[in-house]
């Protein structure tokens, strides 16, 4: 079975701050993509970035950064200088090789930037 | 590219109707659609994934007879909820995959249904 695990349900930092969520994935496949999406309140689903399991290099895009580690199944992403925009609930997903790319969601890590 | 719409953008129905809401790829062909359903303060849960020209395939738990899934062209597929009920009220997400990629989802606004 195919598993996505958010620990932290909600987050919240004083603008700044630096935060990182964790993400933590159960699979047996060997293929495999890893995902992170914002949803800001308006409920639109916003792409951050996709992660295949064979590239384990860190990204960095401005202020956001991904760590992904085979070893302990986890994908976190940082956000470095938080800002009231980054308000929002961030999820982690997984998608397989065995499940046809279905996409299997985190429950979610609520993200509040305080000014 | 790879924009996805989704029609109504939020819906009020009353008890006992159904309701249609519309899943439209706009810059290319989706051979497959997924439908997922969001309750408030919760993830989004896979309702069931829609091919174009065959029958939807459903997840464990969503009745087909009650949220009809037609996927009758490369760029439209529709979810339909039938004899809807207040627990319905939800929003409603699809995202769409183009034959070229397996991994690559395109997600629309989503619909926020309320049944009243």
């Amino acid at each position: 079975a195919q598993k996505v695990t958010q620990a932290q349900t909600e987050i919240s930092v004083v603008e700044k701050e630096d935060v990182t969520l964790d993400c933590v994935y159960e699979t047996r496949d060997t293929t495999y993509y890893l995902f992170w999406y914002k949803q800001p309140p308006s409920g639109e689903l916003v792409f951050l970035i996709r992660r295949n399991s064979f590239d384990e290099q860190n990204e960095i895009s401005g202020r956001y950064s991904w760590n992904f580690q085979k070893s302990t199944s986890s994908f976190n992403f940082t956000i470095t200088a938080s800002q009231v925009v980054d308000s929002a609930v961030y999820f982690c997903a997984l998608s397989g090789s065995s499940n046809t790319g279905k996409l299997i969601f985190g429950q979610g890590t609520t993200l509040q930037v305080k000014p | 590219g790879a924009v996805v719409s989704q029609h109504p953008s939020w819906v009020i129905c009353k008890s006992g109707t159904s309701v249609k809401i519309e899943c439209r790829s706009l810059d290319f062909q989706a051979t497959t659609m997924f439908w997922y359903r969001q309750f408030p303060k919760q993830s989004l849960m896979l309702m069931a994934t829609s091919n174009e020209g065959s029958k939807a395939t459903y997840e464990q738990g969503v009745e087909k007879d009650k949220f009809l899934i037609n996927h009758a062209s490369l760029t439209l597929s529709t979810l339909t909820v039938t004899s809807a009920h207040p627990e319905d009220s939800s929003f409603y997400i699809c995202s769409a995959r183009s034959h070229r990629g397996l991994y690559e989802q395109y997600f629309g606004p989503g619909t926020r249904l309320t049944v009243t």
